[in-house]
């Protein structure tokens, strides 16, 4: 069974920095393109960052590019999210979720975690 | 950058009924269109990607159709699971996300 476990959300005040990681397990890790999805309490869904299975191809979104960096570590499963300058509009629950076909990078996310929330006050 | 537009935003139905959802891109994404299913306080869950193609396990009440810039999710049969918020994604440039369409009873 594929999991995904997100932590390192928290508290933190606008300019300051934090740092998520999601640890992956159930499925060949480096394998597979991984992803980052943010979605505000009530609202709509918002993708934030991908990264490809050897870290070869990396993308943000618009609102994120400059401010955040996305990385893994397959030898430890895990994702992270590295998020600096941290906006009040950053502030949202974030999901770590797998790219949904073998070796590729824009696909459709086919396993998600439960989300870490991150407030920014 | 693609924007996805979901109509309804809310579409109110019955049991045992067959409702259709609609998104449309700015420009074509192909078939690179996924649907998902959203409960509250769950993470979204894959339904269809390819914009017809149902993932594993998900049952053949649901269905997609469309390409290029117009695809429908159609959910026919209506029970109680499935009152939830119904998300399209594109990922043919990056990804994005329709608004959401709210099915409630």
């Amino acid at each position: 069974e594929v999991q995904l476990v997100e932590s390192g959300g928290g508290l933190v005040q606008p300019g300051r920095s934090l740092r998520l990681s999601c640890v992956a397990s159930g499925f060949t890790f480096e394998d597979y393109a991984m992803h980052w999805v943010r979605q505000v309490p009530g609202k709509g869904l918002e993708w934030v960052s991908g990264i490809s299975w050897k870290s070869g191809t990396i993308d943000y979104a618009d609102s994120v590019k400059g401010r955040f960096t996305i990385s893994r570590d397959n030898a430890k499963k895990a994702l992270y999210l590295d998020m600096n300058s941290l906006r009040t509009e950053d502030m949202a629950l974030y999901y770590c979720a797998k790219d949904a076909r073998i070796r590729g990078f824009a696909n459709a996310l086919d396993n998600w975690g439960q989300g870490t929330m991150v407030i920014v006050s | 950058d693609i924007q996805m537009t979901q109509s309804p935003s809310t579409l109110s139905a019955s049991m045992g009924d067959t409702v259709t959802i609609t998104c449309r891109a700015s420009q074509s994404v192909y078939s690179w269109l996924a649907w998902y299913q959203q409960k509250p306080g769950k993470a979204p869950k894959l339904l269809i990607y390819g914009a017809s193609t149902l993932e594993s396990g998900v049952p053949s009440k649901f269905s997609g159709s469309g390409s290029g810039t117009e695809f429908t999710l159609t959910i026919s049969g209506l029970q109680p699971d499935d009152f939830a918020t119904y998300y399209c994604q594109q990922y043919q440039s990056q990804s994005s996300f329709g608004q959401g369409t709210k099915l409630e009873i």
